[in-house]
């Protein structure tokens, strides 16, 4: 079962920032935190992932709370290109070398509207 | 740098039927990983592998999947007999070795059992 919970739809206006919550209470210390998202018809698309320390990349910012039990994905100026399903995903090494099997929920579908 | 290819896009094929799916990692990438979405579910892992060798079947929901990858290079799903119960999205995806490499995810084969 997945191990985090996000609203189930979220809209957002083009420009604006859109910000996803996840919760997932039950981390671990030794657990990354994955956004991926998923447009119509294509494959999930990794977005960003981080540990404890806030994370920002072309695509978004992650920002993690202190006690890691939650994180928001912020898209600083959401296009309508952005509309997808947006996965949170807890996922730990399952051993050295970099096995990490992705445990997908529902995600959030994040509509962009003009 | 090429993405994750798979081929067939779609596949129809009639119940009893065989059917081999195809998947392209991104070149040097050791880790290779099936998933596949059945109607209304969730997207679920199926099974790892790192270069040739299986490293985690846990996902596999019975043995008429059969996964391979000779070579360590591309992989085979291979479905034998279809059932009904099989149709869905088959996504596969793969990674750097490494520590909490992200996964870069196909666009999937559609697939319809009749």
């Amino acid at each position: 079962d997945a191990k985090t919970t996000q609203p189930t739809s979220m809209d957002c206006a083009e420009g604006r920032a859109a910000n996803l919550p996840c919760n997932h209470s039950t981390i671990s210390g030794n657990e990354y935190v994955y956004w991926y998202r998923q447009i119509h018809s294509q494959g999930p698309q990794y977005i960003i992932h981080g540990l404890k320390n806030n994370e920002t990349n072309e695509m978004a910012s992650l920002i993690i709370t202190e006690d890691r039990k939650s994180s928001t994905l912020i898209l600083p100026h959401a296009t309508l290109r952005d509309t997808a399903v947006y996965y949170c995903i807890v996922s730990v090494n399952m051993f050295s070398g970099g096995y990490n099997k992705l445990i997908f929920g529902a995600g959030t579908r994040l509509a962009v509207h003009p | 740098e090429a993405g994750v290819t798979q081929f067939p896009s779609h596949s129809v094929i009639e119940k009893g039927q065989t059917v081999t799916l195809r998947c392209d990692p991104i070149s040097g990438h050791d880790n290779l990983y099936w998933y596949r979405r059945v109607m209304g579910k969730e997207i679920k892992f199926l099974l790892h592998f790192v270069k040739e060798s299986k490293q985690d079947e846990s996902g596999m929901p019975n043995n008429r999947f059969l996964a391979e990858r000779t070579g360590g290079t591309y992989s085979t799903l291979k479905v034998q007999p279809a059932e009904l119960e099989d149709s869905g999205v088959y996504f596969c995806a793969s990674s750097h070795g490494g520590d909490y490499q992200p996964q870069h995810f196909g666009d999937g084969t559609r697939l319809s059992i009749l």
